[in-house]
């Protein structure tokens, strides 16, 4: 049983179109995250909710738009995808830092190739 | 992030012990020092973190020096599978952890 699931693992498309990449977890976190690890290997995060509120949002496009419709879930969609969007995406959850340290579970990424 | 420089690499033998440095000499009195991994294609793992202590869990041990300013994760007997990048990591914000270029180790047989 996955704690933390992303769906799809690999999406291949076409510049111009737009796609969503989904994250579930079930380990009751109130944080959600999104980073992107480019070619370089670099992981960036890009988003932060918690308990369905926005609460780090980086210098990322605004063509990117999480949403987070519950506690356990984070979607990310992508409009009008670019060439330089292509990168392996990963989802991460955690209880947050109101008890001291914030320990981050991820997923095992999405791997999106934009043609 | 308290800035964080760990070697760019390095290699350990299979069985041995895996000492890995990370100098955060910037490092504020309440910011934990986190460790984490990522094994080639997968996500990250979390391994261990720290404040003050020296702390031990079934994966590693992480030894802080007493003045905060750099910390040394042990993997106490490396085997193969634990060749990764390995991240040291000081967030000033805890729910914005950073990641840098890490440690690469390669386990050799």
């Amino acid at each position: 049983d996955t704690a933390v699931s992303q769906t799809p693992k690999y999406l291949v498309t076409q510049m111009g179109n737009d796609k969503s990449i989904k994250c579930e977890q079930n380990l009751g976190h109130d944080t959600m995250y999104w980073y992107k690890q480019d070619s370089k290997k670099f992981l960036k995060i890009m988003f932060s909710y918690n308990n369905k509120e926005l609460i780090i949002n980086e210098t990322v496009p605004n063509r990117f738009s999480p949403k987070s419709p519950d506690k356990a879930h984070l979607n990310l969609h992508i409009n009008s995808l670019e060439l330089g969007d292509s990168a392996v995406y990963f989802c991460a959850s955690s209880r947050g830092a109101t008890s001291g340290a914030n320990v981050l579970t991820f997923g095992a990424g999405s791997r999106l190739t934009v043609l | 992030d308290a800035k964080t420089t760990q070697p760019t690499s390095m290699d350990c033998a299979e069985g041995r012990a895996a000492n890995l440095p990370c100098n955060h000499s910037t490092i504020s009195g309440n910011e934990y020092v986190y460790w984490y991994r990522q094994i080639h294609s997968q996500g990250p793992q979390y391994i261990i973190h720290g404040l003050k202590n020296n702390e031990t869990n079934e994966m590693a041990s992480l030894i802080i020096t007493e003045d905060r300013k750099s910390s040394t994760l042990i993997l106490p007997h490396a085997t193969l599978r634990d060749t990764a990048v390995y991240y040291c990591i000081v967030p000033h914000n805890d729910y914005k952890l950073s990641f840098g270029a890490g440690t690469t180790v390669t386990v050799r047989a």
